[in-house]
Parts: structure tokens; sequence; C-alpha cells
């Protein structure tokens, strides 16, 4: 069964640096999710992104955050300049259509901001 | 302003036993709703969906408007169910916005059976 992979599995970063988290929806989905989980908290919607753009983006989706589809398969979530709070799990979803569809969730990505 | 509360952080039951793990909502509009759950060391994965009114795994769950809540009900709970569970909801991203997808989460349950 076709799953949603992710990449690194773990990424330790200095406070200030760039990361890319990445992601290989599952082929035939059209809508892509990312998705972050604080440890002990909520899991909180990032983005949500269709057709090469954004169509929904939450508070904590700030200038720091971009995505991208590089190509016909990744989908990257890219933190400009880490801080400490951005310490999580961040997850990437896809789905087939949208309004309400099944989401696919990959394993996440653990990252921790030194 | 949309919210998804699930009061129980931990459900410790017997197995046999019937469990019920609560989940409320707040949304003025036509909710979508989700029971995700996690295994151990495993992917959040999607147990059922109010709108396909399936049974999956023995688990059901009824949407009920009037009291906005979406409660996950097993009546004998089995070792295996042991995980964590999320309620989520999907909405509108605004008033005449069309659904873009975002789930919005509960804080999840933790249900452990014993044995």
């Amino acid at each position: 069964e076709p799953e949603v992979t992710q990449t690194p599995s773990h990424q330790v970063t200095q406070m200030g640096q760039e990361v890319i988290l990445r992601c290989v929806p599952i082929s035939n989905h059209l809508y892509f999710y990312w998705y972050r989980q604080i440890l002990g908290q909520k899991v909180e919607f990032l983005v949500s992104f269709y057709n090469n753009e954004i169509s929904e983006k939450s508070e904590i989706f700030d200038d720091q955050f971009s995505v991208e589809r590089p190509d016909g398969s990744n989908f990257t979530l890219k933190i400009r300049s880490t801080k400490l709070e951005d310490s999580a799990m961040y997850f990437c979803a896809s789905s087939e259509r949208t309004g309400g569809e099944t989401q696919y969730f990959g394993p996440g990505t653990r990252l921790l901001v030194l | 302003a949309q919210r998804v509360t699930q009061p129980e952080k931990l459900l410790s039951v017997f197995k046999g036993a019937p469990v019920e793990l609560k989940c409320n909502y707040s949304y003025s509009g036509s909710p979508e709703l989700f029971w995700y759950v996690q295994y151990s060391r495993q992917r959040l994965q999607l147990l059922l969906r109010h709108i396909s009114r399936e049974s999956i795994k023995g688990f059901t769950a009824d949407l009920n408007k009037g009291e906005t809540s979406f409660h996950l009900k097993k009546p004998f709970a089995q070792e295996e169910d042991s995980a964590m569970y999320y309620c989520a909801l999907s909405c509108l991203a605004g008033i005449g916005s069309s659904n873009t997808g975002k789930l919005i989460f509960g804080q999840g349950t933790t249900l452990q059976v014993k044995p």
C-alpha cells in the first residue's frame, strides 16, 4: 500500500540555521499538508498546498516558513532561521481530494533546535 | 473559533470492558469529523470518519450535532486497541471559502487496555 514518506526522521540544528524537511506524498494525491506537534501538545495545522500554491496557512506559518513542490514528487517545508520553539515533530500529509477527505500522514520528522 | 476538545488525557480499562473516548467540537458550520489513531511507534492513521458511518475494528462514532460531540465507542476493548486516539475536525477556511482540508486536532487520549 502506498505511504507518505518523510526525511530525515530526526534532525538536530543550531538556532538560526535553515532546515529543510522533505516529504514524498502518495503519487496520485493532489493536496498536501504540514502539521507540527510540540512535545506534550496537540497536533497543529501549519499549511495546506494545492496546484503549486498555498491554499491556507495558520498563524504559526510566518515568514520564516515556506513550502515548495520542487519536482513531481517532493514536498518540502523550509524554516529559514530556526528558533528554539520550532523544536517539534513535523508531519506531512496528503489527500486525493480536499474538503474533508482522508489525509494520509507520514511518520514525521523530529526537529530539535539547540 | 474552531476547536476540538478531548477531555481525557488517559483512559485505562480492562480487556473486555466497554470504551468511550469523548470528543466535543466547536464549529458553526457543517463539520467533517474524524478519529485518527497512533499505535506505538507508528504513524497517525485514519480510524474512521463520520461521513462513512463505518465500524472499524469494532469502533463506532456518531455525530451528535445537538451536543456537538463525536464520541468514539467500542463495546469490548482489546489489548491491541492500546494507542493514542485523536479526534479531528475539518472545516472551511472562512465564510464563503472552500474547505482546504485543514484538520484541527484535539489533545489526544491515550487508551490503555489492561489484560
